[in-house]
């Protein structure tokens, strides 16, 4: 059984770009939610999809947006990328909506300059 | 307002007992969740707590008081591949939206 798969690894970007990040959630989960981890923090929550659609939304402003695809697989895009924005982006799957165990993919290093 | 406070860092010995506090003040709740985090890595789910009292699993155990806001993570035989960063989420009703604490980071020395 595949775990959770994102890419790139590593990205370096700067203002004012654009980015996309891209998750591969585990096989059978239809439930993502995406987390951004800055250095030294907890992950906090962006947003979340549930079959397609989404489920529940962070304080993150609207030039986070996402996507989920008939896989369950599912994007993050950033637009008017800024320097707070570099940080671990975390991807997470589970079964379904309200299961308790989510499987945390190894995230995505981006560095804003 | 959301917030979860546990100690920043922590240091114990190989083999010994460790316990991580975690208070939370939260508008709800739904489950308190400890996960494991190497530098570097992905979170690791370790423990969730929905009732109060002690779940315990291999070397880990997890106690949750409602009424108190207060969870902690308790580690038995510590071994050096523990030293690693321990996070309390507590998970909001009606979403699967976790609020992470800063994290813990715990050394364990030989």
């Amino acid at each position: 059984e595949t775990g959770v798969t994102q890419s790139p690894t590593h990205l370096i970007k700067t203002r004012g770009q654009q980015v996309t990040l891209r998750c591969s959630s585990q096989s059978g989960h239809n439930t993502v939610s995406w987390y951004q981890q800055a250095l030294g923090q907890g992950p906090q929550f962006i947003f979340q999809y549930y079959r397609e659609e989404e489920n529940g939304r962070g304080n993150f402003p609207p030039r986070f947006s996402g996507l989920q695809f008939p896989n369950y697989s599912s994007e993050l895009n950033v637009n008017a990328l800024e320097l707070d924005d570099s940080a671990l982006y975390l991807c997470a799957s589970s079964l379904d909506r309200g299961e308790n165990e989510q499987f945390f993919g190894p995230g995505t290093r981006l560095t804003v300059l | 307002g959301q917030n979860i406070d546990q100690p920043t860092e922590m240091t114990a010995t190989e083999g010994a007992i460790v316990q991580i506090n975690c208070t939370y003040q939260t508008s709800g709740f739904n489950g308190l969740f400890w996960y494991q985090q190497h530098a570097g890595e992905a979170p690791t789910f370790l423990s969730y707590n929905v009732l109060d009292g002690l779940e315990e699993k291999g070397r880990f155990s997890s106690f949750l008081s409602r009424s108190k806001g207060y969870s902690y993570l308790l580690l038995k035989e510590l071994q050096m591949k523990d030293s690693a960063s321990y996070l309390c989420a507590v998970r909001e009703p009606y979403t699967d939206k976790l609020i992470f604490g800063t994290g813990t980071r715990l050394q364990v020395f030989p």
